[in-house]
This record gives structure tokens, C-alpha cells and sequence, in this order.
């Protein structure tokens, strides 16, 4: 089975850095996304991890260690729009479906 | 820049009818899916396909489903008779060979009755 775990909600301060873990259990693996999403809204794409690594994009940053099972989503300089739900998604192998978590609710107070 | 466009953005149905949901697809994406999500549950992979065939399809993919590429730009989900338990917003997604990341469109959220 495909098991993909993130903490449900979270709450940060605007101006602050927040860091949301995923962690994977999967049968197959060809990347990890994190995903956007606004409430009744499509998820956006933010970042791609294949390699063991940082990936920096702007004020957001996405680490991936293949061998723990383990990504993390960085946002820094958080501002109000970034209140969302965050996505943690796994490509699997051969057709590249995404298999996704639960989704991480983060909301940014002033 | 391009963009997944899905159509209707709402429908409400019977139950027993049947719905179609169209996506037109980033033009020159060749790799298409559908994924559901059940409101306040998560995305979920429905089917991928790719070169007029169905690539993969998951257990939720019953024979009530089919997917159809009509033309060069459109690419549809139906549901022969719906069940209240069908109701979701619908995503369509594409991408592009050689490329891993899958674009959504905006979603249809269909309600059956």
C-alpha cells in the first residue's frame, strides 16, 4: 500500500519561516511534489525532488532524503496569501500517478 | 502562458444520470489523468492516459467510468450513472513527455442528487 503522512494543520506568524514534513512509505517512487492548494481550488505545482537534496525557489525551498523517506516544504518571508493547504505527493513508477497525502493546512495570522 | 481548462466548473445531477466532464489539455501535453476529490478528503488518482489508451486506472475506475479522447484537444470523463457518493470536485491534469510535473485545471465540482 502507499502511505503518505503530514501534520494536519499548522499556524505561523507572516513574516516568519515554517517547515512541513511529509513522510513516505511507498511502492514505487519517481519524485516528490508539493502542491498548492487554495480551498475549492485546483492544487498548484510549487516543486519537483528526485534527487536527495535542496531544491530553492525563491521563498520557497524543498529537501528530499530518498533513504529516510522524508521531504520537507520550506516557506520563508510567509505572507497572508499563503495561507493554503500544502500537498505532499509521490510519483509512482510507470505512468507517473500521483499518490497524495492528506494535505497540510497552514495559516498565516499577522 | 497555457493552462488546463475543464468545463462545466459546476454540474448537479440525478442520481442514475450520466455526467460528462470535459478538460482540454496544455496543447502539446501528451500525458493526461483524472483525480477526484472528495470535499475535505484528499486528491486522488483516478486514470492516466496516454496515445489514446488507458495507461493505469485505480480500483475507484469501475465499468460506470470511461475516458475518451475525441479529438485533438479534448479529453472527457463520464460517468454512466452517477451515485450520490460520486460527488466531488473532478481535476483533470497533463503534462509533457519527458517532463514529470502534471498541470491541473480549475476542477468541476459535480453534486448528484
Amino acid at each position: 500500500g502507499q502511505n503518505i503522512d503530514q501534520p494536519t494543520e499548522m499556524t505561523a506568524t507572516e513574516g516568519a519561516i515554517v517547515q512541513i514534513n511529509c513522510t513516505y512509505q511507498t511502492s514505487g517512487f519517481n519524485g516528490l511534489f508539493w502542491y498548492q492548494q487554495h480551498a475549492g481550488e485546483a492544487p498548484t505545482f510549487l516543486s519537483y525532488n528526485v534527487l536527495d537534496g535542496l531544491e530553492e525557489k525563491g521563498r520557497f525551498s524543498s529537501f528530499l532524503s530518498r533513504s529516510k523517506g522524508y521531504s520537507y516544504l520550506l516557506l520563508k518571508e510567509l505572507q497572508m496569501k499563503d495561507s493554503a493547504s500544502y500537498l505532499c505527493a509521490v510519483s509512482m513508477e510507470y505512468g507517473n500517478k500521483l499518490v497524495f497525502g492528506a494535505g497540510t493546512i497552514l495559516r498565516v495570522k499577522s | 502562458e497555457p493552462e488546463v481548462t475543464q468545463t462545466p466548473s459546476h454540474q448537479v445531477t440525478q442520481m442514475g444520470q450520466e455526467v460528462i466532464l470535459r478538460c482540454v489539455p496544455i496543447s502539446n501535453h501528451l500525458y493526461f489523468y483524472w483525480y477526484r476529490q472528495i470535499l475535505g478528503q484528499k486528491v486522488e488518482f483516478l486514470v492516466s492516459f496516454y496515445n489514446n489508451e488507458i495507461s493505469e486506472k485505480s480500483e475507484i475506475f469501475d465499468d460506470q467510468f470511461s475516458v475518451e479522447r475525441p479529438d485533438g484537444s479534448n479529453f472527457t470523463l463520464k460517468i454512466r450513472s452517477t451515485k450520490l457518493e460520486d460527488s466531488a470536485m473532478y481535476f483533470c491534469a497533463s503534462r509533457k513527455r519527458g517532463q514529470e510535473t502534471q498541470y491541473f485545471g480549475p476542477g468541476t465540482r459535480l453534486l448528484v442528487l
